[in-house]
C-alpha cells in the first residue's frame, strides 16, 4: 500500500498564474480533504471531498477549488497564484464509513511545496 | 471560535531526556484529539488519537494525556532520540453536521541534541 501520495512534489509559478496539484488516496480510503500550511504554522484546512463532492469549505476564496474522480482521487486548483498562496499543500484521505461517531483518522501525504514568485 | 493553542512554541533537549509538550483547545462539541508528528517539509503522521472518555494513551515512547474537563492534553517523550526532532502538532477535532472538523494547533517545534 502507497499510501497517500501527491504530485508534483515542487512547483515554481509566478503571480497570476494557475496551478493543479493532484493526490491519490490511500488505498481502502474514499473522502480527500486539502490543507494550506504556511511556514512555521499549523495546516488550514481548504476543503474537503466525498463521493465527488465538496462536502465541507473553511476559510478560503474562490480562487481555491478542486475536484474528486470516481477513483477517489482528487485535484486542487488555484486560480490567479498571489505570493502569500506560496505553503505546503497537504492532502489527507480518510476511511469510508463516515459517521459522527467514527474517529475520522486522517493519513496525509508527503505535501506539495508551492512556490510563487 | 474554535481554538487550538501549544506550547512552547519551541523546545530543546539533550538526548535521553525527558520532555512533555501542552495543548489547551477551546474546540466544541469536542470530539476527539490527536497528535501528529510532521518532519520539516513532510506530511504529519499520527501519533495518538484519544476520544472523550480516555484519559490516556501510548504510543511506544509517547504517552499523551487528556483532561476533557479542563480541555487541556499533554504528550509526553521519553527517552528523547536525534529523530525524535520535528514539529508536534496537536489536533482537534469537533462534530458538525457534516462530520468531523479538524481545528489545527501551530505546533511545538522539537529540537533533540547530543
Amino acid at each position: 500500500d502507497a499510501g497517500v501520495t501527491q504530485s508534483p512534489t515542487h512547483l515554481i509559478k509566478t503571480r497570476g498564474q494557475q496551478v493543479t496539484l493532484r493526490c491519490s488516496p490511500k488505498s481502502g480510503h474514499d473522502t480527500v480533504s486539502w490543507y494550506q500550511q504556511a511556514l512555521g504554522q499549523g495546516p488550514q484546512f481548504i476543503f474537503q471531498y466525498y463521493e465527488e463532492e465538496e462536502r465541507q469549505r473553511g476559510n478560503f476564496p474562490d480562487r481555491f477549488s478542486g475536484h474528486q474522480f470516481p477513483n477517489y482521487s482528487s485535484e486542487l486548483n488555484v486560480n490567479a497564484l498571489l505570493l502569500g498562496d506560496s505553503a505546503l499543500y497537504l492532502c489527507a484521505s480518510s476511511r469510508p464509513g463516515f459517521t459522527s461517531a467514527s474517529y475520522n483518522e486522517q493519513f496525509f501525504g508527503p505535501g506539495t511545496r508551492l512556490t510563487v514568485l | 471560535k474554535n481554538q487550538v493553542e501549544q506550547s512552547p512554541q519551541s523546545l530543546i533537549i539533550l538526548e535521553g531526556k525527558n520532555c512533555t509538550l501542552q495543548c489547551n483547545y477551546t474546540v466544541s462539541p469536542f470530539s476527539n484529539l490527536r497528535w501528529y508528528k510532521q518532519d520539516t517539509g513532510r506530511g504529519p503522521v499520527s501519533l495518538t488519537i484519544m476520544t472523550f472518555s480516555e484519559n490516556t494513551k501510548s504510543n511506544g515512547r509517547y504517552t499523551a494525556t487528556l483532561d476533557a474537563d479542563t480541555k487541556q492534553s499533554s504528550l509526553h517523550i521519553t527517552a528523547s532520540q536525534l529523530s525524535d526532532s520535528a514539529s508536534y502538532i496537536c489536533v482537534v477535532s469537533a462534530l458538525t453536521g457534516g462530520g468531523n472538523k479538524l481545528t489545527f494547533g501551530t505546533g511545538t517545534q522539537l529540537k533533540v541534541e547530543l
